[in-house]
């Protein structure tokens, strides 16, 4: 268990409404990531943070902007949710052992974007 | 070409029998590797990082070929509880320590 909650667990909005969701973590891990998973798709990077206030953009960051004002937590946000951002969202922490960048994820956010 | 590809099944095997995945990669300066197991409607999880020289633990056993850039997974004995889909992942060396997903292999397991 890495200590990772993301809130909600379940989520239904409205097209053009903004979405927040929450990536908490407990064990001061400095590496975060927020993915999606889609069918035909897998699991693709949206953005990631590398500290705090430090982060970066993804492979599909079109749409989202991501904010850590401190360690233990990573936020995602869609400004203005679209149809095609239903999906899963999985958060994951950085783990180094033995010198091999591992990664631990968050049980998920279901997200119906009507 | 996808970075990271595997045969997306579903492998469908009857119980105690051995199945083999495999997986490709496409970045050469690739440095670590491994598979996740994740089952419906749950979170990728951690089953086994992937050495040069192959490892193993239980009825699992890893191999790496780096000259063909080739992964592959070996199940002996499956289980009921083996079906999963089974992810390979590939840190392609670099500086956000970002991991590549290949979209992953289902199995069944059969009683």
């Amino acid at each position: 268990d890495a200590g990772i909650t993301q809130s909600p667990r379940h989520k239904v909005t409205e097209t053009g409404t903004p979405v927040t969701l929450r990536c908490h973590q407990t064990e001061n891990h400095r590496y975060m990531y927020w993915y999606r998973q889609d069918p035909g798709h897998g699991l693709r990077l949206i953005h990631y943070s590398y500290g705090v206030k430090d982060t970066d953009k993804g492979e599909v960051s079109d749409g989202y902007s991501v904010s850590r004002s401190k360690t233990e937590d990573f936020l995602l946000t869609l400004e203005s949710a679209t149809s095609s951002q239903t999906s899963v969202y999985f958060c994951a922490i950085s783990d180094s052992r033995g010198g091999s960048e591992t990664q631990y994820f968050g049980p998920g956010t279901r997200l119906l974007v009507l | 070409r996808k970075e990271v590809e595997q045969d997306p099944g579903p492998f469908n095997v009857p119980e105690g029998a051995t199945v083999a995945f495999n997986c490709t990669y496409s970045n050469s300066a690739s440095q670590s590797f491994f598979w996740y197991r994740q089952d419906c409607r749950k979170e990728p999880k951690l089953l086994m990082s992937v050495y040069s020289s192959g490892n193993e633990d239980g009825r699992f056993t890893a191999q790496l070929n780096r000259a063909s850039q080739y992964i592959s997974l070996l199940i002996r004995d499956s289980k009921l509880s083996d079906s999963a889909t089974y992810l390979c992942v590939v840190n392609m060396n670099n500086a956000g320590n970002m991991l590549t997903f290949g979209g992953g292999t289902r199995l069944m397991v059969k009683p």
